[in-house]
């Protein structure tokens, strides 16, 4: 079964660090892109990180640049995000997703979700 | 940065046909994906490049786009099919990222 499963969320203070994990299987995980798209309570779907197969190309969203880290290990079939300086507005469940093969035809599977919430 | 615009509810008696509509500029000359998430749930791609359909997507659903336009169209809707929908895009213009519009909630009466 193909399966993405996320964890590694919680609660953390303004200005502290996260890291998140996606972990693979069901498929050959180094032949796809992956990414992180999280969502608000209550509020719609925010792309944050993009990185491809090898990980020679990586994007992000402006709201995440310079404080987020988009990561892969693909000889352990995992995804990660390392998440630094967060701020309230960060608070969301953070979802890996896969592109399908060709990459940017959409994000066929989707992990469950786990959840960052940032509060003092 | 590229903008997608989605309105906020659709309402479909069941049988009906749902269109939700998806604007951006020029938005014809870029690939349109949509989601289907339903409440406490993933999301899940029910549309890709347009109009293509995922397997095990039921052909109830399909999907257009033209000039500043994307449009998913449910057909025979079912109780089932209420849920929040998501129009997506790479943008490559200028710099390259994924935009979300802000979805669409479809209610069936």
């Amino acid at each position: 079964e193909v399966q993405l499963v996320e964890s590694g969320g919680g609660l953390v203070q303004p200005g502290g660090s996260l890291r998140l994990s996606c972990a693979a299987s069901g498929f050959t995980f180094s032949s796809y892109s992956m990414n992180w798209v999280r969502q608000a309570p209550g509020k719609g779907l925010e792309w944050v990180s993009y990185i491809s197969s090898s990980s020679s190309t990586i994007y992000y969203a402006d709201s995440v640049k310079g404080r987020f880290t988009i990561s892969r290990d693909n000889a352990k079939n995992s995804l990660y995000l390392q998440m630094n300086s967060l701020r309230d507005e960060d608070t969301a469940v953070y979802y890996c997703a896969r592109d399908q093969y060709p990459p940017r035809k959409g994000m066929d599977v989707w992990g469950q979700g786990t959840t960052v919430t940032v509060s003092s | 940065s590229y903008v997608l615009t989605q309105p906020p509810s659709v309402s479909v008696a069941p049988g009906q046909t749902a269109r939700i509509t998806c604007g951006g500029n020029n938005i014809g000359s870029k690939s349109v994906h949509w989601y289907q998430q339903k409440p406490g749930q993933a999301p899940v791609l029910v549309v890709y490049d347009d109009s293509d359909r995922p397997s095990g997507i039921p052909e109830r659903f399909s999907g257009s786009n033209s000039g500043n336009t994307a449009t998913l169209t449910i057909s025979r809707v079912e109780a089932g099919d209420e849920a929040d929908y998501y129009c997506q895009v790479w943008d490559s213009s200028s710099d390259h990222r994924v935009v979300f519009g802000g979805g669409t909630k479809l209610t069936v009466l």
